[in-house]
């Protein structure tokens, strides 16, 4: 089991459609990811969050729009997504945004765009 | 050329053989993350290390600095173990970890 959890597991949306994935973790971490990873290939940062403001965005285009609420929780809103977006979104924590803090990963949202 | 190369890409092996997955960097690093991934998709984050070597059951993991070189270990290897076994070194002051492409493990019974 992990300690960051990701719902939904699995998200079929079509193009003009609005959802979110959400992300939740109750670790005290105050660094929070998003990844985005297509099929047989490594993670890609998308998002960090370092205590609950934006500090990396990897040039990801704007119908992926991050939000953190709180220090728990972390959502990535999808609005007019494209195919080619269909992947495994990956959410990750760590106590702080520096070189002695391991990643938690989630179990992924599986995101299908038809 | 990547800034990670894992080798073997993909191993196959029969139970309770002794497996070794390597991992070379070009880049200074801060440390060195060996993550394992299920065909479900999550990941779980086996070892983080900057120097030395380090141990969890039947896994070891270890990484030479001055080499740019790390190796994940897997003594008396089961079907379990079957994964994707992901090399990411951490480098930068951002924080951004870069992957290496993956080992696709397959221990047979």
């Amino acid at each position: 089991d992990t300690e960051v959890t990701q719902t939904p597991k699995h998200l079929v949306m079509g193009m003009t459609n609005k959802k979110s994935l959400k992300c939740e973790q109750h670790m005290g971490h105050r660094a929070m990811y998003w990844y985005k990873q297509k099929a047989k290939k490594p993670p890609e940062l998308m998002f960090v969050y370092s205590y609950e403001k934006l500090s990396i965005n990897e040039s990801v285009p704007s119908r992926f729009s991050p939000e953190c609420p709180n220090s728990s929780l972390l959502n990535l809103h999808l609005h007019a997504l494209q195919p080619e977006d269909s992947a495994l979104y990956l959410c990750a924590s760590s106590h702080k945004v520096d070189r002695d803090s391991p990643l938690h990963f989630g179990n992924g949202t599986r995101l299908t765009v038809t | 050329k990547n800034e990670v190369e894992q080798s073997p890409q993909n191993l196959t092996a029969q139970e309770g053989e002794f497996i070794t997955i390597n991992c070379s960097y070009s880049v200074g690093i801060s440390a060195l993350h060996w993550l394992q991934q299920h065909p479900g998709g999550g990941i779980v984050s086996l070892f983080m290390l900057s120097s030395g070597k380090k141990k969890h059951g039947r896994l070891i993991a270890t990484i030479n600095i001055q080499e740019k070189h790390s190796s994940l270990h897997i003594t008396a290897s089961h079907p379990r173990d079957s994964a994707v076994y992901i090399c990411a070194v951490l480098s930068g002051s951002a924080r951004q970890l870069t992957f290496g492409s993956g080992t696709q493990l397959t221990v047979l019974p």
